[in-house]
């Protein structure tokens, strides 16, 4: 079955980087565009951005533009998530999910998502 | 600040019926996009329930329903279960703001 496969939680200080890894498994990679999205600890949802792992082509939310990157590395079937200049707000579960679309044209529903990766960024 | 506003939370006793709100503007729902909906329980990623507005997953139950009128959408429960206790959250997409959005969440109770 489909699946996302995130790497472990993370602790980093203020200003620091963190690199989120997703590794999808049983399905055409490059088909299916994948999408981050994080969870403040008590809070509801927020989009982060996406990435064509075809493509390479990615498109963030304007609140992280400048502050995130999104890669891929097809060999091994895996996105990154790149933060930088990380606050304490930035505290969160970091998900990955898939677009269900193959070679999606729009913005649709994520499913499966990863297991989640918590990011905690403290002094 | 969410953009789709959902209530924080809603209550039931079991067996009887539930519907969570997501009201959105005429950027986003009313300019026809569709409306997701998404059960997070505590600890876990959260797990598609309805998509397009209406449709449901292979595996998830027909107590779950979804529709969608002019610029808002909701998500209805029948025969309320005490598994159902969970968040609920649904997704769109905001021309305006070019991207996906989701609703603040609502946590729902099984009296």
């Amino acid at each position: 079955h489909v699946q996302l496969v995130q790497s472990g939680a993370d602790v980093k200080k203020p200003g620091a980087s963190v690199k989120v890894s997703c590794k999808a498994s049983e399905y055409t990679f490059t088909g299916y565009y994948i999408y981050w999205v994080r969870q403040a600890p008590g809070q509801g949802l927020e989009w982060v951005g996406r990435i064509n792992p075809d493509s390479g082509y990615t498109d963030y939310a304007e609140k992280f533009q400048g502050r995130v990157t999104m890669t891929r590395d097809t060999s091994i079937s895996t996105v990154y998530m790149e933060l930088r200049r990380l606050r304490s707000d930035d505290t969160a579960v970091y998900y990955c999910a898939r677009d269900p679309d193959y070679k999606a044209t729009a913005y649709n529903w994520f499913d499966p998502w990863g297991q989640g990766t918590l990011v905690t960024v403290s002094s | 600040q969410a953009v789709l506003t959902q209530p924080p939370s809603v209550s039931g006793a079991p067996g009887h019926r539930v519907t969570i709100s997501c009201t959105g503007s005429r950027s986003n729902i009313g300019a026809g996009y569709d409306v997701h909906w998404y059960q997070q329980f505590p600890g876990t990623a959260p797990k598609l329930l309805i998509y397009g507005n209406n449709n449901r997953p292979s595996g998830v139950p027909g107590r779950f329903s979804g529709s969608k009128s002019g610029t808002s959408a909701s998500l209805a429960i029948t025969g309320l279960r005490p598994e159902d206790e969970a968040h609920y959250y649904c997704q769109s997409y905001d021309r305006r703001l070019s991207g996906v959005i989701f609703g603040g969440g609502t946590k729902l109770t099984v009296l």
